[in-house]
């Protein structure tokens, strides 16, 4: 089975914060994937990776940027944390483009106060 | 672009009964379609996926979908539904050129009462 690791599934930070999400795939897919879930809204693509180093803007990129050194790993980063990015994050990755189906990691929480 | 509505937010539903989800879609070009389960505190799990072919797709816990082209509809249903099954349910479709780009529908919570 394919396991999307994402390291810290609650989180409460402050106003201003400099935030990390990680989130770690062991099947050595191409593609991963960084979206936000709100309720009402359902989920919406943050940034996506289809290489190491390699990345491209989602839906809504404002106040987001990722990384992604290796290819297991794929990084968020808020760089000052705000309240109105109070949300669930949900890393994903996709082994190839041909394959279709995207694994899902459980989820974090993340509170900014 | 394409993008996907779901017309309810929330169904509850008792226990055995039969029940249906729906999904609606719009795209200019050729697509894939989705649904995924989302169980509380967890991720999303994938239930069944359409790609081509027939046109009713089985998934995993005894649902299924059917694609509609004319209707641009894929509602998922279930003949028998246990409390097991009370979770959130999202639509989902991509362009058949960008299969890897997935867009969501805004979520149905299905309500399973004893």
């Amino acid at each position: 089975d394919v396991k999307v690791t994402q390291s810290s599934r609650y989180l409460v930070k402050r106003t201003g914060e400099k935030v990390f999400l990680e989130c770690v795939q062991d099947m050595d897919h191409e593609n991963m994937f960084w979206y936000r879930q709100d309720p009402g809204l359902g989920l919406r693509l943050i940034y996506f990776s289809y290489d190491v180093k390699m990345k491209e803007k989602g839906d809504i990129p404002e106040g987001y940027s990722v990384s992604r050194e290796k290819k297991e790993r794929f990084s968020l980063i808020l760089e000052s944390a705000s309240t109105n990015q109070t949300s669930m994050y949900l890393c994903a990755s996709l082994r190839d483009r041909a394959r279709n189906t995207i694994y899902f990691g459980e989820g974090s929480w993340l509170t900014v106060v | 672009a394409q993008s996907v509505t779901q017309l309810d937010s929330q169904v509850p539903v008792f226990e055995e009964a039969p029940v249906e989800l729906r999904c609606n879609y719009s795209s200019s070009v050729s697509v894939y379609l989705f649904w995924y389960v989302q169980y509380p505190n967890q991720g999303l799990q994938l239930l069944l996926k359409y790609l081509s072919g027939s046109t009713l797709v089985k998934g995993i816990n005894g649902f299924e979908a059917e694609f509609n082209k004319s209707q641009t509809s894929f509602h998922l249903r279930k003949p028998s539904v246990h409390i097991s099954d009370t979770a959130e349910y999202f639509c989902a479709v991509s362009g058949a050129d960008s299969s890897y780009k997935l867009i969501f529908g805004s979520g149905t919570r299905l309500l399973v009462r004893p």
